[in-house]
């Protein structure tokens, strides 16, 4: 167990809809980052942010965007959903940026 | 574009065997990199990091190997077991800006057989 949780685990909706993914960091990281593994890929970073600011941009689609609330939990949201955004959304954290990244469990999700 | 990459996407070895799993990377100016496994259905799992300011690191059955003259990146498994069996990622981290540059290859599927 990496300390970092996720929820939902699990998440099926349909083309054109938002989902919101959840995060809880380590205790004491104040970096997270979103990351998306399709089938067969690797990890395709997405955003990151520190201490509720962002400071990185990856492969991020528009229609999708992400936060760090005061008490460094993050959300992604994805909204006008494809069935090519189905994949694995992993969230990781870290201490401080650039120092290893722990990560959760991911969600999966699924767009029919 | 600058990437980390695998030599090989799939791995056999026997149980017992040692098990070597290579990285190339291509951020010369790059000086953190960790090693991941990843199980099926589950998160990566941080294995061992190294920094360049060293060449060799060992922990428990795994040991990395970092050749910055050629940009190469090892990690060796000692006595493999069946537990073994997954994926597994190099990653780059640079110490400067740029964390979008923080790529994971494809990784190396390792099968162990029994």
């Amino acid at each position: 167990d990496s300390g970092v949780t996720q929820t939902p685990k699990h998440l099926i909706t349909a083309t054109g809809q938002r989902v919101t993914l959840r995060c809880s960091p380590r205790s004491g990281d104040l970096s997270v980052y979103w990351y998306q593994q399709s089938l067969d890929q690797g990890l395709q970073f997405l955003i990151q942010y520190y201490n509720g600011e962002e400071r990185a941009k990856g492969n991020i689609l528009e229609r999708f965007s992400a936060q760090q609330f005061p008490d460094l939990h993050s959300e992604l949201n994805l909204s006008s959903l494809e069935l090519g955004d189905s994949a694995l959304y992993f969230c990781a954290s870290s201490v401080e940026q650039g120092e290893t990244q722990y990560f959760g469990p991911g969600t999966r999700l699924l767009v029919l | 574009g600058e990437s980390v990459g695998l030599h090989l996407p799939t791995l056999s070895v026997q149980e017992g065997d040692n098990s070597i799993i290579n990285c190339a990377y291509s951020n010369s100016a790059s000086d953190y990199f960790i090693w991941y496994k990843q199980e099926s259905g589950k998160g990566p799992q941080f294995i061992i990091d190294i920094r360049s300011n060293m060449d060799k690191r060992q922990g428990q059955r795994v040991t990395v190997l970092l050749n910055k003259t050629v940009k190469h990146l090892s990690l060796q498994i000692a006595a493999t077991q069946p537990g073994d069996s997954a994926v597994y990622f190099c990653a780059e981290i640079p110490r400067l800006y740029n964390f979008n540059k923080f790529y994971f290859g494809s990784g190396t599927k390792l099968n162990v057989k029994p």
